[in-house]
């Protein structure tokens, strides 16, 4: 099992461009997560998903745009990326059973400069 | 306003010691917690959870221990081992009190070495 990946590992993007950092999981996770860190700092939820379709903002989405068409991937889309957006990214899923979930599994994360 | 607070940038210990990491927490409604694991340019990886109903929880060298009335909780690794040397996040979500045990909120974490 590969678990959590994410694509790319590392990127710079000029101030403005756009970019899709991509999530695959292949434990057959109902529910998945985008988080950012910033330096020196916890994670926080950018925008999280119950199950293919259905998607909804987490503490920090301004910025973003997530779509799930499928259980194995979850997709976040940057659009006009600012500086502030400078930030390592990680992908999660969990199994869950009703509104009880499980713990979560983490990609290895994807670092992003905006210059 | 930070929900979940490791005041503990870094910690050192030697091996074969015990290591204690502390997390204090805010929000009241809180009632599940976890701790996660991180080595560099890795994803965290969960350890070890608690809920509101128990206050200790133990899996092998890894206990930890909640305070509700004093919103603490604490991670205890006996004995350190060097490779135990990573972030430790703390985690908490407000499952029981009627919201969901997915959505969390982290800490900053706390970088504990272990010297051997």
């Amino acid at each position: 099992n590969a678990g959590v990946t994410q694509t790319p590992k590392f990127r710079i993007l000029k101030i403005g461009q756009s970019m899709t950092l991509q999530c695959t999981q292949d434990m057959n996770h109902n529910y998945m997560y985008w988080y950012r860190q910033d330096p020196g700092m916890g994670l926080k939820l950018i925008y999280y998903s119950v199950g293919a379709g259905i998607t909804d903002k987490g503490e920090v989405p301004n910025g973003y745009n997530v779509s799930r068409s499928t259980t194995e991937d979850f997709p976040l889309r940057l659009e006009l990326a600012a500086p502030s957006q400078t930030s390592v990214y990680f992908c999660a899923s969990s199994y869950s059973l009703g509104v009880q979930s499980y713990e979560q599994y983490f990609g290895p994360g994807t670092r992003l400069t905006v210059t | 306003d930070q929900q979940v607070k490791q005041n503990s940038p870094s910690l050192s210990v030697q091996e074969g010691r015990i290591s204690i990491l502390n997390c204090d927490y805010t929000n009241s409604m809180f009632d599940y917690f976890l701790w996660y694991k991180k080595y560099p340019a890795e994803g965290p990886t969960f350890l070890i959870s608690i809920s509101s109903i128990k206050d200790k929880n133990e899996d092998g060298r890894f206990t930890v221990f909640l305070n509700k009335s004093a919103k603490h909780l604490s991670l205890h690794i006996v004995p350190s081992q060097p490779g135990d040397s990573a972030v430790y996040f703390c985690a908490a979500s407000p499952y029981f009190s009627g919201g969901s045990n997915y959505k969390l909120t982290f800490g900053k974490g706390t970088l504990l070495t272990v010297n051997p």
